[in-house]
């Protein structure tokens, strides 16, 4: 199975820059998915990575390290509506027909004045 | 693009009662759909993978007699809880596998269930 780690919460400051970290263990490494979800919604997609580096997209980055099993999640110009629960999700192709995504507890990201 | 929809958005029913929750892709076909399970504050579980014309597929310690799933057609799987009780109140969410390469999951708006 997939053991994925995040730290639980994090707080910033309005216009300020957060990394929220992911780490991962996995036999078949198919895929690291970045989902925000409000209180009470369904989960949002934000990134995608399967090769290492950095993927940006707007004021949202993700990077990958596929040998260190690690990811983060760069928010930039951090805005009061980015407070919400950020999930790291992984996708093994030995499981589930290659199409499961394993999902991390979250991390409740809290944006203050 | 991309849009999952679920109905009834929450519903409350009386122990030993089943509940019908209907997840649609409304914009695309899904020939896999996903049913989760999130209890507050935790992450989402993974409950069961819906096929579309085939049997569904349940994670260890899910009980397919209880937690009824038909994938129909390509744009409709339905998740029945059948003799509901109160611990299976929880929030339930589905999702589309998407068409793109990279095969992300869109999410229904999900479903609150009560049962009292």
């Amino acid at each position: 199975g997939q053991n994925i780690d995040q730290p639980t919460e994090m707080t910033a400051t309005e216009g300020a820059i957060v990394q929220i970290n992911c780490t991962y263990q996995t036999s078949g490494f198919n895929g690291l998915f970045w989902y925000q979800q409000h209180a009470g919604e369904a989960p949002t997609f934000l990134s995608y990575n399967v090769l290492d580096g950095l993927e940006e997209k707007g004021r949202f980055s993700s990077f990958l390290s596929r040998s260190k099993g690690y990811s983060y999640l760069l928010l930039k110009e951090l805005q009061m509506k980015d407070s919400a629960s950020y999930l790291c999700a992984v996708r093994d192709k030995l499981t589930g027909g290659g199409n499961k995504l394993t999902f991390g507890t979250g991390t409740q990201l809290k944006v203050e004045l | 693009g991309a849009v999952v929809s679920q109905h009834p958005s929450w519903v409350i029913c009386k122990s030993g009662t089943s509940v019908k929750i209907e997840c649609r892709s409304l914009d695309f076909q899904a020939t896999t759909m996903f049913w989760y399970r999130q209890f507050p504050k935790q992450s989402l579980m993974l409950m069961a993978t819906s096929n579309e014309g085939s049997k569904a597929t349940y994670e260890q310690g899910v009980e397919k007699d209880k937690f009824l799933i038909n994938h129909a057609s390509l744009t409709l799987s339905t998740l029945t809880v059948t003799s509901a009780h109160p611990e299976d109140s929880s929030f339930y969410i589905c999702s589309a596998r998407g068409t793109s390469g990279r095969g992300e999951q869109y999410f229904g708006p999900g479903t609150r269930l009560t049962v009292t």
